[in-house]
């Protein structure tokens, strides 16, 4: 079955550190590029990072630079996003993507059901 | 980076045709794609790529593109397509990502 499986959530104080983790399954995780996108309660959608198939290239939202790494570990078909410094105003639900590109174009074929990060005092 | 704007609320009558709208400087190199979600649950790919819909979207589901714009249009709307759509594209860097606010659509 092609899925991805969240998990590490939980509630935080600020200032504190979280990991989270993405199982991908159903497909070859090594190839695709993947992402992850958060959602604050009652807001809409906010990309976060992504890293390329061989962990090669990362980026990350100008909000999160220095602050949230992203990683995988294509052995275990895991994704993952370190959380550190955490803020009230990263409360949100982080929500794990696979990319897929059409051309020049790419875009989030496959997501998670998300896991739901709490950082409050 | 780059941003998208979306008309935060639509509504449309059961069974009549809405067209939801998605702008941004972005849109000039790459075709906008569009999500559907609903209360409670993970976003879902309905148009990619401008106008391709994936395995199991309803073809009453169409996107087009011009210059700056990004449009979904939903031709014979139904009580559950009621819920919010997001556009997205990679920004003009090439290195982010990018979603519009978000449309809440209302079915009457």
């Amino acid at each position: 079955q092609v899925q991805l499986v969240e998990s590490g959530g939980g509630v935080v104080q600020p200032g504190m550190s979280l990991r989270l983790s993405c199982a991908a399954s159903g497909f070859t995780f090594s190839t695709y590029v993947m992402h992850w996108v958060r959602q604050a309660p009652g807001k809409g959608l906010e990309w976060v990072a992504v890293i390329w198939d061989d962990g090669s290239n990362k980026y990350n939202a100008d909000s999160v630079k220095g602050r949230f790494t992203i990683s995988r570990d294509n052995s275990k078909n895991t994704l993952y996003l370190e959380l550190n410094s955490l803020r009230v105003e990263d409360t949100a639900v982080y929500y794990c993507a696979k990319e897929a590109r059409l051309g020049i174009d790419w875009y989030f074929d496959l997501w998670g059901r998300g896991t739901l990060v709490t950082v409050s005092s | 980076s780059s941003e998208l704007t979306q008309d935060p609320a639509v509504s449309v009558a059961l069974g009549q045709t809405v067209r939801i709208t998605c702008q941004g400087d972005s849109l000039r190199n790459y075709y906008g794609n569009w999500y559907q979600q609903k209360p409670g649950q993970a976003p879902v790919l309905v148009i990619y790529s401008k106008k391709n819909r994936p395995s199991g979207i309803p073809d009453r589901f169409s996107g087009s593109s011009s210059g700056i714009t990004a449009s979904l249009t939903i031709t014979g709307a139904q009580a559950e397509d009621e819920a919010d759509y997001y556009c997205n594209s990679r920004d003009s860097s090439g290195n982010h990502w990018v979603f519009g606010g978000g449309t809440k659509l209302t079915v009457l």
